[in-house]
């Protein structure tokens, strides 16, 4: 089984709101990834997290907020977000984050709108 | 810098056909891995194939399989008997302690299928 879970599928917040999104994997997983995707690009890293350690930051804005609760879960917490935000935002997981654990699955993303 | 380059920007094929989507990279390692991912309009990002570069043989996946070519840095993906399904955006991806264990993407070739 190779599926990554997010929810919600769509959301719609305006500028002043705090929203999250939710990502979850039952393979047994320790890397988990947030990625952002404008249309027609490919996806851009946002953060990664390893053994439920934030190891990767890619300068995203601070008003985009990640957290690991536990190995399955990763959490994308947002405030204040602007209308250039809007975007499909990707999960991903795989079995580590080092060169012999590559293999990145992806959920099918919460399309994102902000008004 | 690690980069991976998509010429194709969309490519074509009638039902039943075969294609082959290009893909090219730069790199100074030995060790990495490349991917093809495919993403309908249902937007999850869902993983073609893989191949590892100390493998000289060339990874199948039923109808999809690659051309890889470590010296010429070339790693494209053939789909024998096209199927609308198959229809959607390619994005052709590299792994490595050189992209510091990320995955970098090509800019994608959208491919249509003719019924």
């Amino acid at each position: 089984d190779t599926e990554v879970t997010q929810t919600p599928k769509h959301l719609v917040m305006g500028m002043t709101n705090k929203k999250s999104l939710k990502c979850e994997q039952h393979m047994g997983h320790r890397a988990m990834y947030w990625y952002k995707q404008k249309a027609k690009k490919p996806p851009e890293l946002m953060f990664v997290y390893s053994y439920e350690k934030l190891s990767i930051n890619e300068s995203v804005p601070s008003r985009f907020s990640p957290e690991c609760p536990n190995s399955s879960l990763l959490n994308l917490h947002l405030h204040a977000l602007q209308p250039e935000d809007s975007a499909l935002y990707l999960c991903a997981s795989s079995q580590g984050a080092g060169v012999y654990q590559e293999t990145q699955y992806f959920g099918p993303g919460t399309r994102l709108l902000v008004l | 810098a690690q980069t991976v380059t998509q010429s194709q920007p969309e490519m074509s094929v009638q039902e039943a056909e075969t294609v082959t989507l290009s893909c090219t990279y730069d790199t100074s390692e030995s060790d990495y891995y490349l991917f093809w991912y495919k993403q309908p309009p249902s937007r999850q990002m869902i993983l073609v194939i893989r191949q590892e570069a100390y493998k000289q043989q060339n990874a199948t996946e039923n109808r999809f399989s690659v051309n890889f070519q470590k010296a010429a840095k070339s790693f494209s993906l053939k789909i024998s008997d096209s199927q609308l399904g198959d229809a959607a955006m390619y994005f052709c991806s590299y792994y490595s302690m050189d992209s510091s264990y990320k995955l970098i993407f090509g800019s994608g070739t959208r491919l249509l299928v003719r019924p």
